[in-house]
């Protein structure tokens, strides 16, 4: 395991629902990242924290709405999603946002819109 | 601006035969290159990096990667491959010059390796 867990590691959600994932890490790092894998897509980054602070917004929609709360939790609240936004979000951390670390991943969260 | 292509979408090798990934990569300053790889349900497992230094990177699980500057490349290599070793693969770049730890992926080769 990297230090890294996600919850709920599978959700089916309606296009009106409200849900949000959990990402927590054990490993004392400071920065944390949201990434979106789609099939035949590129990995894409979409929202970075460091310190807390967020420094990254990558062109999200606004349907989708980060919270950092401390360095060890990093939550993405979900509401009104449509069906292409169904994929596998995966969730990253690093000792910073700065300098030459490598990033730890999550296991992820298979989000289905229906 | 930083990117990385990773030219197939997948490679086949018979186990015991060598392992290549091929990576090539194009940022403005010094490149930080990054090799993970993704079992399925699980999320990327990382398994090296170059910053500076020794052209060779080695790794875990025995795979290494060789830095080349001129042909602004970072294949991943493996002597002898294992069936375990069938997952997808991705490559990754952060450029040297820019703020933020922002990395790059390229698009994932899926390594097969048969019996």
């Amino acid at each position: 395991e990297t230090g890294v867990t996600q919850t709920p590691r599978h959700l089916v959600m309606g296009m009106t629902n409200k849900k949000s994932l959990k990402c927590e890490q054990h490993l004392g790092h400071n920065a944390m990242y949201w990434y979106k894998q789609s099939a035949k897509k590129p990995l894409e980054l979409m929202f970075v924290y460091n310190f807390k602070e967020q420094t990254e917004n990558n062109s999200v929609p606004s349907r989708f709405s980060p919270e950092c709360p401390n360095s060890s939790h990093l939550f993405l609240h979900l509401h009104t999603l449509q069906p292409e936004d169904s994929a596998l979000y995966l969730c990253a951390s690093s000792p910073a946002e700065t300098g030459t670390y490598e990033q730890y991943f999550g296991p992820g969260t298979r989000l289905t819109v229906t | 601006a930083q990117s990385v292509a990773q030219p197939e979408d997948q490679v086949n090798v018979a186990e015991g035969n060598p392992l290549t990934v091929k990576c090539t990569y194009s940022v403005s300053g010094n490149p930080y290159l990054f090799w993970y790889v993704q079992y399925p349900n699980r999320g990327l497992q990382f398994l090296l990096k170059y910053i500076t230094g020794d052209n060779l990177v080695k790794g875990s699980y025995g795979f290494e990667a060789e830095f080349n500057k001129s042909q602004t490349s970072f294949h991943l290599k493996k002597p002898s491959a294992l069936v375990s070793d069938s997952a997808l693969y991705f490559c990754a770049v952060r450029d040297g010059l820019a703020a933020g730890n922002k990395l790059t992926f390229g698009g994932g080769t899926r390594v097969l390796v048969k019996p």
